[in-house]
């Protein structure tokens, strides 16, 4: 089955310990993105991969990282988590032409005390 | 700026009772208009992708429509199962980034 699947889908921390969201999809798709989702404001890109080892910032990409080693995965790092930082977070995925639509995982819901 | 509103913020159907649901879109230049369908606890379901003015696509009893500055997604003789968060997002003009521009989604109930 296709999917792009994030783990872990709960977490909650405490301000300042580093965290990982993994993010895998199996379609062989080249591009990634990471959004997150806030009542009111609707899903806003944060970081995106056109593919291996390239990566760039989205709208807003204050208090992330990413990294891009292989095709299938792309993991977002909070190095120094703070509350702000407390949302519904989705990784998405999509084939190599650019209006071609993205597919989104079931989401991480992270809350940073 | 591009901006994605979408309207109602909330509408409860009965079964059977058929409906359309806006997305107003100011982007430049714009690529593709996404519809998507999301459950609680779920991430967002790809429905249908609308790429120019006059454009229409159907999928049961959805069918999404486009004109150069808003998308509609009809609803015929919804049932329950069709309850649901509906998302539009807009696709601007190349930047390399293919952020999506998401509206804030109509939350839809259909009753029995």
């Amino acid at each position: 089955e296709a999917q792009v699947t994030q783990n872990p889908r709960y977490l909650i921390t405490v301000t300042g310990k580093k965290l990982t969201v993994t993010c895998s999809q199996n379609m062989n798709h080249e591009y990634m993105s990471w959004y997150r989702q806030d009542p009111g404001l609707g899903l806003r890109q944060i970081y995106y991969s056109m593919n291996v080892e390239v990566t760039d910032k989205g709208d807003v990409p204050e208090g992330y990282k990413v990294s891009r080693k292989e095709k299938r995965n792309f993991p977002l790092i909070l190095e120094s988590p703070s509350p702000n930082q407390t949302s519904l977070y989705f990784c998405a995925s999509s084939s190599g032409q650019s209006n071609q639509p993205q597919h989104f995982g079931d989401g991480t819901r992270l809350s940073i005390l | 700026e591009d901006q994605v509103t979408q309207s109602p913020e909330a509408l409860r159907l009965q079964e059977g009772e058929s409906s359309s649901l806006n997305c107003s879109y100011t982007v430049s230049g714009l690529r593709g208009l996404f519809w998507y369908r999301q459950d609680p606890g779920k991430g967002p379901e790809f429905l249908f992708t609308l790429y120019s003015a006059g454009e229409e696509k159907e999928k049961e009893r959805l069918k999404a429509t486009l004109t150069k500055k808003e998308s509609f997604l009809h609803i015929t003789a919804p049932k329950p199962e069709d309850s649901a968060t509906y998302l539009c997002a807009a696709l601007p003009e190349d930047t390399g980034r293919r952020a999506l521009t998401f509206g804030s989604g109509t939350r839809l109930q259909v009753q029995p």
